[in-house]
């Protein structure tokens, strides 16, 4: 089956270590996301990528990094740079071209991140 | 800054309930409006979606209504079930080409709980 595999499940660091969150997708999808989900306020965007060795800044991008070296692969870093990286990480797809209103988000199962 | 307003936070329904969830925003260019619904330990899914011309969307069980004039849309989920219970989140896109498929702001999310 197709899909989007978000690992690890949870993920424990300590305080002023970076750490990369790993996002594969087998679902042929040209662009991808990232978005941070904290309690009460909603889902926010990170950073998304529509090619291969592009990405762009979504609203809320310091503190954190990403490449794109492959379709399927979207790895996010949480630098130490971030100010409150307690979060949970979801990271999504879609496929551009479909129509504006047949590209829905695919979204993975989360990385659940305690930094202590 | 863009914004989607998003109530009420949590929501008790019994069993064979209508469940209403409602969101209101600013941007005027936002042009496609999707509801999410997610699980505990989940990503978001995709429940359903409208655009903006469309004053009524329904699904099964589930239906979107929109006022433009308003600017305010909402989730009704008729017989609510105990495995509706979910999160639920309104997005909004304001689509501006390429990777901007994706680029949803989430309301705050609502809890919902459909007791037996």
């Amino acid at each position: 089956d197709g899909g989007i595999t978000q690992s690890p499940k949870y993920l424990f660091r300590k305080e002023g270590q970076n750490v990369t969150l790993s996002c594969e997708q087998n679902l042929n999808h040209d662009a991808m996301y990232w978005y941070r989900q904290d309690p009460g306020q909603g889902l926010r965007l990170i950073y998304y990528s529509q090619i291969v060795n592009d990405f762009q800044k979504g609203d809320i991008a310091e503190g954190y990094s990403v490449s794109r070296e492959k379709k399927e692969s979207f790895p996010l870093t949480v630098t130490s740079a971030q100010k409150n990286p307690t979060a949970f990480y979801l990271c999504a797809s879609s496929r551009p071209g479909q129509g504006v209103y047949n590209s829905p988000l695919h979204f993975g199962n989360g990385t659940r991140l305690t930094v202590t | 800054q863009q914004q989607v307003k998003q109530s009420p936070q949590s929501l008790i329904v019994q069993k064979g309930g209508i469940s209403i969830i409602n969101c209101a925003y600013e941007n005027t260019a936002f042009d496609y409006f999707p509801w999410y619904q997610q699980f505990p330990g989940k990503g978001p899914a995709l429940l359903i979606a409208i655009r903006p011309d469309v004053s009524e969307k329904k699904e099964g069980r589930f239906t979107i209504s929109f006022n433009k004039s308003a600017k305010q849309f909402s989730l009704h989920i008729m017989d609510s079930q105990p495995g509706d219970s979910a999160t639920y989140f309104c997005a909004a896109r304001a689509f501006a080409g390429g990777t901007s498929y994706g680029k949803l702001t989430f309301g705050q999310g609502t809890i919902l709980t459909v007791h037996p």
